[in-house]
Formats: structure tokens, C-alpha cells, sequence
């Protein structure tokens, strides 16, 4: 059975261009969120897709990031415009129920850096 | 609001030995525990978790961890750690009242020959 996966692994930009992040869940997984680690310190959540509705958004830190999860399946993650204290590991994860007890399954991440 | 701390940024220790890798955490209600790893240039993978029952959960790879609810804790544990074992590992807390999951800073573990 496949993994998450997150393409691209690497992503380099300047200060104000767009960047769109992909994550594919685990096949049949309805829970999809997203999260980031910055400059090594913890990994903090951003959202919570339950198909495609946005469930949880608590955590996305301003209206530069639009995340979206058309037709339920794959979701994208797009900053625009990217600013410096966007660069970070950029995680998806998915689990098959969305209890807290659940385990989530995550992919490698997306290392995005700001220029 | 939950949290997790993990106090060690690093952990040194030698093949064969057992290694101890820190967890605590802070919840309103009663906590849902997790641990992941990370490999280089790999994403994180699920260790194992503690939901209700038996204090000492265990998990992938030999790894097991211990719930101490009067110490707030969650500290892995493995009996004899290998080389392979050196990898970055995250502590993770939900609880009722919050949905999104807080994970710790992470602790680098390094276990040399």
C-alpha cells in the first residue's frame, strides 16, 4: 500500500513569488491535514480536511496560505505571496478516521525556503 | 490549551545500551499520547501511542513507552539501542477538548558503535 506522498520534496523561492504544495493521502483516508515545522522547533498543525471540507483551520497563520482538497482526494497548499517566515518543513498526514485517537500517517514533507 | 515538552534536544548513547528519549506533557482532559520518528529524508513514522489502558505501550522496532499520569509523563524506552535506531523522534498529545495534534520540539537521538 502506498504512502503519503508530498511533491516536491525541495522548493526554493524570492520573497513574493507563489508556491503550491501537493500532498496525495493514503488511499480511502477521508482525514487529510497539514502541518509545519519551522527553524527546528516543533511541529505545528495548520488544518484538518475531512474530505473536502475544511474541518479545523485553526491553525494556518494568515490568509496568504489557501488550502483546498477538491473532490476529496489530493489537496494543495498554496502561499502566495511567500514571505521569509514561510521557509520550513511543510508535512501532510493522513488517517483513515479523524478521532483523536487515530493514528495519522505522514509523508516527508516538502522543504519550502524563502529567499 | 495541551502541550508537549521534550527537555532533551539530544541524546548520546551506545550500541547496546538502553536509551531513554523524554516526554511530558500538559492537558485538560485525559491525554492521547504519541511517538513518532523521523529518518533522514524520510517523513515521520508512527512508533506507537497510548490511548487508555495498560501503562506501558509497545510499539515498532523494540521501542516502547511508558504513561506515568501523576508525572505527566511519556518517556520512550528501548532495552538495547542499535546504531539504526539514530533518528529524529517527536512526542505528540491530543486531548478532548482540541482537536489538532501538539507535538514536542523533537529530540535527535545518536547512538554510536
Amino acid at each position: 500500500e502506498a504512502g503519503v506522498t508530498q511533491f516536491p520534496s525541495h522548493s526554493v523561492i524570492e520573497k513574493g513569488q507563489t508556491v503550491t504544495l501537493r500532498c496525495d493521502p493514503i488511499s480511502g483516508h477521508d482525514n487529510l491535514y497539514w502541518y509545519r515545522r519551522v527553524m527546528g522547533k516543533e511541529i505545528k498543525f495548520l488544518l484538518h480536511f475531512v474530505k473536502e471540507s475544511k474541518q479545523d483551520e485553526s491553525g494556518m497563520p494568515n490568509n496568504r496560505f489557501l488550502a483546498e482538497r477538491t473532490g476529496g482526494t489530493y489537496s494543495t497548499l498554496k502561499v502566495q505571496p511567500a514571505e521569509l517566515e514561510d521557509s520550513g518543513v511543510y508535512f501532510c498526514a493522513s488517517s483513515l478516521a479523524g478521532g483523536l485517537t487515530d493514528t495519522q500517517y505522514f509523508g516527508p514533507g516538502t522543504r519550502l525556503t524563502v529567499l | 490549551a495541551q502541550s508537549v515538552a521534550q527537555p532533551e534536544d539530544q541524546v548520546n548513547v551506545a550500541e547496546g545500551n538502553p536509551l531513554t528519549v523524554k516526554c511530558t506533557y500538559s492537558v485538560s482532559g485525559n491525554p492521547y499520547l504519541f511517538w513518532y520518528v523521523q529518518y533522514p529524508n524520510r517523513g515521520l513514522q508512527f512508533l506507537l501511542k497510548y490511548i487508555t489502558g495498560d501503562n506501558l505501550v509497545k510499539g515498532s522496532y523494540g521501542f516502547e513507552a511508558e504513561f506515568n499520569k501523576s508525572q505527566t509523563s511519556f518517556h520512550l524506552k528501548k532495552p538495547s539501542a542499535l546504531v539504526s535506531d539514530s533518528a529524529l523522534y517527536f512526542c505528540a498529545v491530543r486531548d478532548f477538548n482540541n482537536n489538532d495534534m501538539r507535538f514536542g520540539a523533537g529530540t535527535r537521538l545518536t547512538v554510536k558503535p
